[in-house]
C-alpha cells in the first residue's frame, strides 16, 4: 500500500484556477472510481470535499471539481479564494479492501 | 447529526499498548456502515490504519505488522483501536471516521471525522 503521489505544494492568485494531481497505480486509482479528496484547514480534522472521483458532498462549493484519467486523479479549484488555503489529500480504495492516502498538497493563495 | 469523538491517553510509554475509543452519537454503529481509524504524525500526511464493519469484519494496513486490532464494542456505541508495542514513530493525531456507502453497499469515502486526539509515545 504505497502512498499516492501528490505535489508537495501549489499556489495561485485569487480568482485563478489550480489543479492538484494524485498519481496511483493499477491497484487503486487505475481500477476503482472510489477516489476522494479531503481539505484540511490548519489545526482541523480533514473534511470530505470530493468523492467517487467527481461527486461533491452537500454543502461543498461547486468551485471544487474532480476528475480521473488512467492512474491519475485531479482536483481543480476554480475562482480561488483566500479561504481555500489548506492542505489537500487524495485517497483511493485499493485491492484487498484497503485504503491509501496521498502525501498531501499545501495550497497557498497568493 | 452524526458525531464521532476520540478518547484515550495522550501519553503512552514505548513498548506498551496504545488504546483509543471512538464514541459514535446520532447513529447506531449497527447501521451497516464501516468505521475507520486514520492517523497523522505531526507535520506529516494522513495514514489509513484500518476499518471495521458492524459485523466485526476488519481490514488493516499491512504496514503495522499485525500490531493493530480494531473492534466494535459489544454495546455498539463505540469502536476501539489497540496498537501494541508502540514506538516514537507511532506518535500522531489519531482520527476516527465513518465510511459512507455507495448504493452498492461498498464503502466509498470517509465522510464524517472526529476532531482527533494527539498521542505521544515517550518514556
Amino acid at each position: 500500500q504505497s502512498a499516492l503521489t501528490q505535489p508537495a505544494s501549489v499556489s495561485g492568485s485569487p480568482g485563478q484556477s489550480i489543479t492538484i494531481s494524485c498519481t496511483g497505480t493499477s491497484s487503486d486509482i487505475g481500477t476503482y472510481n472510489y477516489v476522494s479528496w479531503y481539505q484540511q484547514l490548519p489545526g482541523k480534522a480533514p473534511k470530505l470535499t470530493i468523492y467517487d472521483v467527481s461527486e461533491r458532498p452537500s454543502g461543498v462549493s461547486n468551485r471544487f471539481s474532480g476528475s480521473k484519467s488512467g492512474i491519475t486523479a485531479s482536483l481543480t479549484i476554480s475562482g480561488l479564494q483566500a479561504e481555500d488555503e489548506a492542505d489537500y489529500y487524495c485517497s483511493s480504495y485499493t485491492t484487498g479492501s484497503t485504503w491509501v492516502f496521498g502525501g498531501g498538497t499545501k495550497l497557498t493563495v497568493l | 447529526q452524526v458525531q464521532l469523538q476520540e478518547s484515550g491517553p495522550g501519553l503512552v510509554k514505548p513498548s506498551e499498548t496504545l488504546s483509543l475509543t471512538c464514541g459514535v452519537s446520532g447513529q447506531s454503529i449497527s447501521s451497516g456502515y464501516y468505521w475507520g481509524w486514520i492517523r497523522q504524525p505531526p507535520g506529516k500526511g494522513l495514514e489509513w490504519l484500518g476499518n471495521v464493519h458492524q459485523s466485526g469484519k476488519t481490514y488493516y494496513t499491512t504496514s503495522l505488522n499485525s500490531r493493530l486490532t480494531i473492534s466494535i464494542d459489544a454495546s455498539k456505541t463505540h469502536f476501539s483501536l489497540n496498537l501494541k508495542s508502540v514506538t516514537a514513530a507511532d506518535s500522531a493525531i489519531y482520527y476516527c471516521a465513518r465510511l459512507k456507502l455507495a448504493n452498492s453497499g461498498r464503502p466509498e469515502a470517509f465522510d464524517i471525522w472526529g476532531l482527533g486526539t494527539m498521542v505521544t509515545v515517550s518514556s
